[in-house]
């Protein structure tokens, strides 16, 4: 049964530290995306890859945020230097966009949480 | 701009009611998708159903059911019968096919089934 992964599944930092979640789509994905979940804002699109190629990030806070995909079976989500209010649940999705199916499948998330 | 309204924050019914979750959208494309997503307690987004925008045909699996009405920009979600384990939040998404495929979620709809 093919799934996302994410890691780590929870992180603890404090104010102004780097943070790293990583992400590893489905075999054979062509798609990446990365959102974010707060209780004020919902699930909101941070960034998207197709084919390792970024085709948009306008969701991202860009001075700190950074989001690659290093090769087609990693993608990275990266904050520095972290604030509290990045404290939030961060999922990456993966699909096969283009192809006429456009779902997308979730993975756990990440929860981070800044002090 | 595209939009997806959940209008039910929270619904709370006892196990074996039927529950309807509504969800209405707005966009100006004319090719787009419609998605139901499933949030359980642990926290993992769980895709349950993709209807292409030219497709209005309704349809049922198991207890659950869609019915899809462009006329009134509505895709609607019912649970038959509900059981505990269908308590979670429920969220329905849209995008578009000339976007690339991000979603736009809308609120959740929080279900409670009560035994």
């Amino acid at each position: 049964d093919a799934r996302v992964t994410q890691t780590p599944r929870h992180k603890v930092t404090e104010m102004g530290q780097e943070v790293t979640m990583r992400c590893q789509p489905i075999l054979g994905h062509n798609t990446v995306f990365w959102y974010r979940q707060t209780m004020m804002q919902g699930l909101e699109l941070l960034a998207y890859f197709r084919n390792r190629a970024p085709l948009d990030d306008s969701g991202m806070p860009k001075d700190r945020f950074s989001a690659e995909m290093p090769d087609a079976t990693l993608a990275t989500l990266k904050i520095q230097p972290s604030e509290p209010r990045d404290s939030a649940v961060y999922f990456c999705a993966s699909g096969l966009g283009g192809t006429g199916k456009p779902e997308q499948y979730f993975g756990p998330g990440t929860r981070l949480t800044v002090t | 701009a595209q939009k997806v309204t959940q209008a039910q924050t929270e619904i709370s019914v006892v196990e074996k009611e039927d529950v309807t979750l509504d969800c209405v959208y707005e966009t100006r494309d004319t090719t787009y998708y419609l998605f139901w997503y499933k949030q359980p307690p642990s926290g993992e987004l769980v895709f349950l159903i993709r209807r292409n925008s030219f497709d209005e045909q309704n349809e049922i699996s198991g207890r659950y059911s869609w019915n899809f009405q462009k006329s009134t920009s509505s895709f609607n979600f019912t649970i038959t019968a509900s059981q505990v384990v269908d308590s979670a939040v429920y969220f329905c998404a849209l995008s578009s096919y000339n976007q690339g495929g991000k979603l736009i979620f809308g609120q959740g709809t929080e279900l409670s089934v009560k035994p």
